[in-house]
């Protein structure tokens, strides 16, 4: 069965303090990788995809890598304003729908 | 990337009302997708609206409880019927982006059932 999960559920950061996120997936056939950024009333906002393992994308202070079982999405001396849910997803499998993880939600205080 | 702009974007209804959330794109696109994000939970997708043809539902939902109009490429409509206080949830519009492989989406309506 196709699967997205997402650690830590939550994680505090001090601002400047970095750290990973991490989301392991288990997919036939992956089609993409996905990071989203959601803010509370907002709909998921487009980061980056990955396609193969090895690659790297990277956008101010976020970059994002891929192995063949998992992604990372590494902050930078985050700031207050990147306090947010981050969202991966897959696409893949027979209907190439995208399958979502549960989140994480970045809590990084001045 | 498309913008994506839905409507309501919050509402709080009675138990067994329905409610329709319209969501309208800026680009024709061939297929659009409702999904729906519940409290703690990860996005899941309800069904795939083509243009001229029936929307497509994943397993688990049913048209009609969600049905589902798409009238032209750039618009469609999901009816939540029959409401219950488990239809609690965020449901989002989402279109595919150029490289069909990304997705974008749209504010959300955050709806609650009382």
């Amino acid at each position: 069965e196709d699967q997205v999960t997402q650690s830590p559920e939550a994680l505090r950061l001090q601002e400047g303090e970095s750290s990973s996120l991490n989301c392991s997936y288990t997919v036939s056939g992956l089609r993409g990788l996905f990071w989203y950024r959601q803010d509370p009333g907002k709909g998921p906002e487009f980061l980056f995809t990955l396609y193969s393992a090895g690659e790297e994308k990277e956008k101010e202070r976020l970059k994002a890598t891929l192995t063949k079982k998992e992604s990372f999405l590494h902050i930078t001396a985050p700031k207050p304003e990147d306090s947010a849910t981050y969202l991966c997803a897959v696409r893949g499998g027979s209907q190439g729908n995208l399958i979502f993880g549960k989140g994480t939600k970045l809590s990084v205080k001045p | 990337s498309a913008v994506i702009s839905q409507k309501p974007s919050r509402d709080i209804c009675q138990r067994g009302t329905s409610l329709t959330i319209q969501c309208q794109v800026d680009s024709q696109v061939t297929m659009m997708f409702w999904y729906r994000q519940q409290p703690g939970q990860s996005l899941t997708l309800i069904a795939t609206a083509n243009q001229g043809s029936e929307a497509t539902y994943e397993s688990g939902f049913v048209i009609d409880k969600f049905p589902i109009s798409r009238p032209n490429l750039t618009f469609s409509t999901l009816t939540v019927s029959n409401m219950s206080p488990e239809d609690s949830s965020i449901y989002l519009c989402s279109v595919v982006g150029g490289t069909n492989t990304e997705a974008f989406f749209g504010q959300g309506t955050r709806l609650t059932v009382v």
